[in-house]
């Protein structure tokens, strides 16, 4: 089945300073990549996904970048801010086959003032 | 209007209790999908339904978990006999279909002493 594989575990910048988390997965039938932020105590939030016939996808400060190829894809913050701490998870899924997502391990972004 | 709403935020039981666990997808949602969260973890998918269809179980980890959606809307989440290593936030999340943004509650925090 798939694998998803995120690093870092934890990641520490200064307020407005770019932050970039890396995903990689195992199964390259997978074709939907979203990104979640969950804030302590909340449940998790998304704030990007992109699909396998997409390389990049780009939303204000957040992007997220795909290589089928590498099997890897990446979400990159821009111009950080002290509310972008939080713990982020990147997840794969094959959409229209299966429902569910499987997820990274986590990173927790700490943005410092 | 109303996300996935979870009850209850916050459930302490003893070791051998079973445990019953409710989520109200938003309106509308015809998939609903069950994880856990250990603590430093990522989210692990635990069962999805999908419409009518039988229920997706192959990620629930012992038949001691068993998941019910009537009417197509509310799911209930039953863990029998809990153990220790139960103690995890457990996350419902809704969607469209299984080809849409999947939408999270706040979780149940449930302790198993």
């Amino acid at each position: 089945g798939e694998n998803v594989e995120q690093h870092p575990s934890t990641l520490s910048v200064q307020e407005g300073d770019s932050a970039v988390i890396k995903c990689t997965y195992s199964d390259s039938a997978s074709n939907y990549f979203p990104w979640y932020k969950q804030e302590l105590g909340k449940g998790p939030q998304l704030i990007i996904d992109i699909r396998s016939n997409v390389g990049e996808k780009k939303d204000q400060r957040i992007a997220v970048t795909l290589n089928k190829t590498a099997k890897h894809f990446s979400l990159h913050i821009t111009e950080t801010q002290p509310e972008d701490s939080a713990v982020y998870f990147c997840a794969a899924s094959i959409w229209g086959s299966q429902g569910n997502l499987i997820f990274g391990k986590g990173t927790k972004l700490s943005v410092k003032p | 209007g109303a996300g996935v709403s979870q009850s209850p935020s916050n459930k302490v039981t003893e070791k051998g209790k079973d445990v019953e666990l409710r989520c109200d997808p938003i309106s509308g949602h015809t998939a609903l999908y069950w994880y856990r969260q250990s603590l430093g973890q990522g989210l692990e998918f635990l069962i999805y339904f999908q419409g009518n269809s039988a229920p997706d179980k192959s990620g629930l980890p012992s038949d001691r978990f068993s998941a019910e959606r009537t009417g197509g809307s509310v799911s209930t989440l039953t863990i029998q006999r809990t153990q220790q290593e139960d103690s995890a936030v457990y996350l419902c999340a809704s969607s469209q279909s299984v080809e849409e943004t999947q939408y999270f509650g706040p979780g149940t925090r449930l302790l198993v002493l």
